[in-house]
């Protein structure tokens, strides 16, 4: 069955340092999503991607943050300069459709020392 | 303001014990209202989406139901492996999927 990749499952980092973390849709959707969920608290929305740009954004998703879909398969978010909360588990999620299921990845566990 | 709300934040039944979770929401538009099941360090599992008051979904041991306010997943005869935390959301017009807070469920031998 067709699943969302996502690497690296843990990232340690220093704060004020770049961090990229990269996810692979499935290979047919046309949706990208980064969500992130702080240990406890509910997943939150961070943006949506369609068609080679961005369609959605929520307030966190500041200037800090930029999305990239460098080839036919990567989808990447960038944290420019990480803060300490931004420690969280960072999903990717993708869809066929825009108001469709979305299929999550493992997710990748951000530490930021 | 668009919300989703869940309840009981946590849930313990013993094998066998059918219950209910509770997702109440409040959004303007609703463009569908979605089940997922989110195992430890996973990422949510879809399970059902629901789109119209009196809509229901059937999975296994799970069923799902919606009316204008809010949504039940009724759990029948739960086993331990059914122990998850089973998230609600639904998308608001701006097309962003918002999700409730989750119900913890642990189901016992």
């Amino acid at each position: 069955e067709p699943e969302v990749t996502q690497t690296p499952s843990h990232q340690v980092t220093q704060m004020g340092q770049e961090v990229i973390l990269r996810c692979v849709p499935i290979s047919n959707h046309l949706y990208f999503y980064w969500y992130r969920q702080i240990l406890g608290q509910k997943v939150e929305f961070l943006v949506s991607f369609y068609n080679n740009e961005i369609s959605e954004k929520s307030e966190i998703f500041d200037d800090q943050f930029s999305v990239e879909r460098p080839d036919g398969s990567n989808f990447t978010l960038k944290i420019r300069s990480t803060k300490l909360e931004d420690s969280a588990m960072y999903f990717c999620a993708s869809s066929t459709g825009g108001n469709e299921k979305l299929f999550f990845g493992s997710g990748t566990q951000l530490s930021v020392l | 303001e668009d919300q989703v709300t869940q309840s009981p934040e946590a849930l313990r039944l013993q094998e066998g014990e059918s219950s209910s979770l509770n997702c109440s929401y409040t959004v303007s538009g609703l463009r569908g209202l979605f089940w997922y099941r989110q195992d430890p360090g996973k990422g949510p599992e879809f399970l059902f989406t629901l789109y119209s008051a009196g809509e229901e979904k059937e999975k296994e041991r799970l069923k799902a139901t919606l009316t204008k306010k809010e949504s039940f997943l009724h759990i029948t005869a739960p086993k331990p492996e059914d122990s998850a935390t089973y998230l609600c959301a639904v998308y608001n017009q701006g097309g962003k999927l918002i999700f409730g807070q989750g119900t913890e469920l642990s189901v016992k031998p």
